[in-house]
């Protein structure tokens, strides 16, 4: 039954070591989100993809990319992590980008960087 | 721009008590608003939704009401039970939408029903 699946959910790393999370969905859905949401705040939107083309927000690191290969499945990489990366990352699909598609979030990858 | 305005928390109620949080938003054109939630360790989940004015969302005996005279979307439920215990995010997505257009979230506020 589940929707938005991402893997893993829980993902330690060191500074400095790449790490790729994973999200893959079921709904069929155009569009794909990457958020990342740390301690006490809301999520703030990396990028998306809207089918293959990529939207990056304009204060996104450079660390940070991202891969859909396919409709299902969308990468979140983070070439260099830091400390300050640490944080719950997660994806969320929707069927279009109108102001009614609701967004469908996963259950989210708790990133550990040490 | 667009921006999202939660009342303070945390809340803490006692079992079967009255809610309300409230949720005031700015945005230009007529945006649709959310309600989500999120339990601890989890993914944000669809609580309920208004897509227009005097729209009414309801979902788990949660419900609120799209008021556009006074930019709010307050949520509310009659009596909360100890498993609604949560983080609550209210958000909006603007019109007209395109690549730009992003969910706009508010802080968040932690709601915690003891028994």
């Amino acid at each position: 039954d589940a929707m938005v699946i991402q893997n893993p959910r829980y993902q330690v790393t060191q500074f400095g070591k790449p790490v790729t999370l994973s999200c893959s969905q079921t709904l069929n859905h155009n569009v794909m989100y990457w958020y990342q949401q740390k301690s006490s705040q809301a999520p703030k939107l990396l990028f998306h993809y809207y089918d293959k083309d990529f939207n990056n927000e304009a204060d996104t690191p450079d660390n940070f990319q991202s891969r859909r290969p396919n409709t299902s499945f969308c990468f979140l990489d983070i070439r260099s992590p830091g400390l300050g990366d640490t944080a719950m990352y997660l994806c969320a699909t929707s069927r279009d980008r109108g102001h009614t598609d609701t967004q469908y979030f996963g259950p989210g990858t708790r990133l550990t960087v040490l | 721009g667009n921006s999202v305005t939660q009342m303070e928390g945390p809340v803490t109620l006692s079992e079967e008590a009255f809610l309300t949080i409230n949720c005031t938003y700015t945005a230009t054109g007529y945006p649709s608003l959310f309600w989500y939630v999120q339990y601890p360790g989890e993914g944000l989940q669809l609580l309920l939704k208004a897509t227009k004015a005097d729209d009414k969302g309801s979902n788990k005996g949660f419900e609120a009401t799209y008021r556009k005279e006074t930019t709010s979307f307050h949520l509310e439920k009659g009596s909360v039970q100890v498993s609604d215990s949560a983080v609550y995010f209210c958000a909006l997505m603007p019109t007209p939408t395109g690549a730009n257009s992003k969910l706009t979230f508010g802080k968040g506020i932690t709601l915690s029903v003891r028994p």
